[in-house]
């Protein structure tokens, strides 16, 4: 089965890098997302991976992919307030066929001035 | 260039309603899929509309419906709503089936149920 999993809470000062975590169970071919939602916000796409890739990155956000432990971060170099949102992982599988989004339950980004 | 867009932005209902939300697509894209994410936890996958017809269902009761329309743009419905059935509903929108395509989300929905 699939599962994808985050930790609640990171605060960081501005300024800092910011580092969020992600686990996922499934071992299929799989692309991996990350979205920011700010209150009261839908959904945006930040970046994705596939997972033959160890690393991407897009201007001040990297990915890192760790396929032996189903580990992928998000880090935001010189983060700012503007940053504060929620973020959340999510997995679709490309051998099924399958297009549904597969989400965690969000990591709460807070940055401090 | 629009983005994905959803009406209404808010809605109020007493348990035992219907509803029926709106989505219109970004342009360019013909594949719709619907989501719900209750107040401080991830989306859950409802379903996914394309060619106007419904493609593939996550783990929701028949009393969720939908339907895809010529222009690709899509409606949800809820029937008998419950309490539990308040939440933020977006809708996202892809090209094609293709696992590859990345899905954009509109600005959701949000349902409330007295």
């Amino acid at each position: 089965g699939e599962d994808v999993e985050q930790s609640l809470f990171l605060s960081v000062r501005e300024g800092d890098s910011s580092v969020i975590n992600c686990t996922y169970t499934d071992s299929s071919s799989t692309y991996l997302y990350w979205y920011k939602q700010e209150p009261g916000a839908g959904l945006q796409l930040l970046t994705y991976i596939f997972s033959n890739m160890d690393m991407k990155q897009d201007q001040r956000l990297t990915v890192l992919l760790n396929k032996k432990d189903k580990h992928l971060s998000l880090r935001i170099a010189d983060t700012q307030t503007g940053d504060s949102a929620i973020y959340f992982c999510a997995e679709t599988l490309l051998d099924t066929g399958r297009r549904a989004l597969t989400f965690g339950s969000g990591t709460r980004l807070q940055v401090q001035p | 260039d629009a983005g994905v867009t959803q009406s209404p932005t808010h809605l109020i209902k007493t348990r035992g309603q219907q509803v029926t939300l709106r989505c219109s697509p970004k342009s360019g894209h013909d594949t719709v899929s619907w989501y719900q994410q209750a107040l401080g936890q991830g989306p859950q996958f409802i379903f996914q509309y394309y060619e106007e017809e419904e493609r593939q269902r996550g783990n929701f009761p028949d009393r969720f419906s939908g339907h895809q329309f010529p222009n690709y743009s899509s409606e949800l419905n809820v029937n008998a709503l419950l309490l539990g059935d308040s939440a933020l509903y977006l809708c996202a929108s892809s090209v094609g089936r293709s696992v590859r395509d990345t899905q954009y989300f509109g600005p959701g929905t949000r349902l409330t149920v007295l």
